[in-house]
């Protein structure tokens, strides 16, 4: 498995402004992810960040609302631009090792007021 | 859209066996099955996958019928800490980045 973690654990912020999530995991990985699991619902991927290329999006998500950097093997951020209310979500990243299992950090608790 | 069915809500009593039925009747022949669970809203934990084959590690079973289109989990001795959202997930594995597509889960409550 992987150690993996994430700042902050949880944040309050003001609409119009941004936070900026990250992931750190123990060991080197070629495939990150993200996801978002609003308030009683089901986690849903974001996007997939890959070390060396850009990320890639899924419908619904786009890159200027959640800018995401993947500068070596062991990190990654999530950024949440322009936030409302109803970009209050836990944001989880999660790890891909060579056993094609995935790991998953502690999440990212986001209020937005 | 997620390609499991399972039931919404489960309650087991403490010390018992845990059985967690999963549909995945349209599932493909080079498709995993995998169970996450999720105890109050901290990140998924992985507990087990399989192909075809039973499996079985420290935290749980794997059941898989033979065409393969459900599966139960068993967590052989609830404690109440096995109080969570469990997920069953089917998942192609070994071709690159793979998503995670997850449903709604079973709840299961763990009752003293």
């Amino acid at each position: 498995s992987a150690v993996i973690s994430q700042k902050p654990s949880r944040d309050i912020c003001q609409r119009g402004t941004s936070l900026t999530i990250q992931c750190q995991v123990d060991s080197q990985v070629t495939m990150m992810f993200w996801y978002r699991q609003q308030p009683g619902q089901s986690l849903t991927l974001i996007a997939t960040a890959n070390q060396g290329s850009e990320a890639t999006y899924e419908s619904g998500f786009v890159i200027d609302k959640f800018p995401i950097s993947r500068p070596n093997l062991t990190f990654s951020t999530l950024t949440v631009s322009n936030m409302s209310p109803e970009d209050s979500s836990i944001y989880l990243c999660s790890v891909q090792l060579t056993s094609d299992t995935q790991y998953f950090g502690p999440g990212t608790r986001l209020t937005v007021l | 859209d997620a390609k499991t069915t399972q039931p919404p809500s489960m309650d087991c009593a403490e010390g018992r066996a845990a059985n967690l039925p999963c549909n995945h009747s349209t599932i493909s022949g080079n498709e995993y099955v995998y169970w996450y669970r999720q105890i109050h809203s901290q990140g998924p934990q992985y507990i087990i996958h399989g192909l075809k084959n039973n499996e079985t590690n420290e935290m749980a079973s794997l059941i898989i019928t033979e065409d393969r289109k459900s599966s139960t989990l068993i967590l052989p001795h609830a404690t109440l800490r096995d109080t969570a959202v469990y997920y069953c997930i089917v998942r192609v594995a070994g071709k690159g980045a793979q998503k995670l597509v997850f449903g709604q889960g079973t709840r299961l409550t763990i009752n003293p």
